[in-house]
């Protein structure tokens, strides 16, 4: 059973450059949700998708946007790079339905991205 | 102030010992509230969920107080694979996002 996939695992940018993040939720789920975690914090909701539409969305600007696919994979992209937008990027896969197999989410490994 | 809040930490206990996390909460209309563990630079792995009337996996039991908008997680019989960061994580009341506290680190210790 394939589980939350995120590629890639690390990147370097530059401010004010532009990055796509990708994620490929666990086989069986439809529902993937963003989570940006900063070093010493826990993670923080950027946004969600499901159906190929955004949700929900956290404090975040419109400098961050994302996609979902046909297949539920789904992307976040980040335009002109901060300095604070280094962190670790996490991917989480739900089902959605009921309140318990929505709530539990399930995270991929992340993509620690460093801005200079 | 934070709408998760949890102790500061870290907690260094030796093996065998018996640790409580605590944490509170300031949305009233929170559903679900989960105990997350994330081990060092890898990604946070649901260690359990928290129901109203307690719930118990092995050495670990989570209590919800719902009047008081306090969660606890106590770890029994402390074990070396233990060490990680415990995170408090609560879904924010409307949809599905979930609102994760800074996380509380335990080192056990032989």
């Amino acid at each position: 059973d394939a589980g939350v996939t995120q590629s890639p695992t690390h990147l370097i940018k530059t401010r004010g450059q532009q990055v796509t993040l990708r994620c490929s939720p666990k086989s069986g789920h439809d529902t993937v949700s963003w989570y940006q975690q900063a070093l010493g914090q826990g993670p923080q909701f950027i946004f969600q998708y499901y159906e190929e539409e955004e949700r929900q969305r956290g404090n975040f600007p419109d400098r961050f946007s994302g996609h979902q696919f046909p297949n539920y994979s789904s992307e976040l992209n980040v335009n002109a790079l901060l300095l604070g937008d280094s962190a670790l990027y996490l991917c989480a896969s739900s089902l959605w339905g009921s309140p318990t197999e929505s709530y539990e989410q399930y995270f991929g490994p992340g993509t620690r991205l460093t801005v200079t | 102030r934070k709408e998760v809040e949890q102790d500061p930490g870290p907690f260094n206990v030796p093996e065998g010992a018996t640790v409580a996390f605590n944490c509170t909460y300031s949305n009233s209309a929170s559903q679900s509230f989960f105990w997350y563990r994330q081990d060092c630079r890898k990604e946070p792995k649901l260690l359990m969920s928290v129901y109203s009337s307690g719930n118990e996996d092995g050495r670990f039991t989570a209590q919800l107080n719902r009047a008081s908008q306090y969660i606890s997680l106590l770890i029994r019989d402390s074990k070396l694979s233990d060490s990680a960061t415990y995170l408090c994580v609560v879904n924010m009341g409307s949809g599905y996002a979930l609102n994760f506290g800074k996380g509380t680190s335990l080192l056990v210790t032989p």
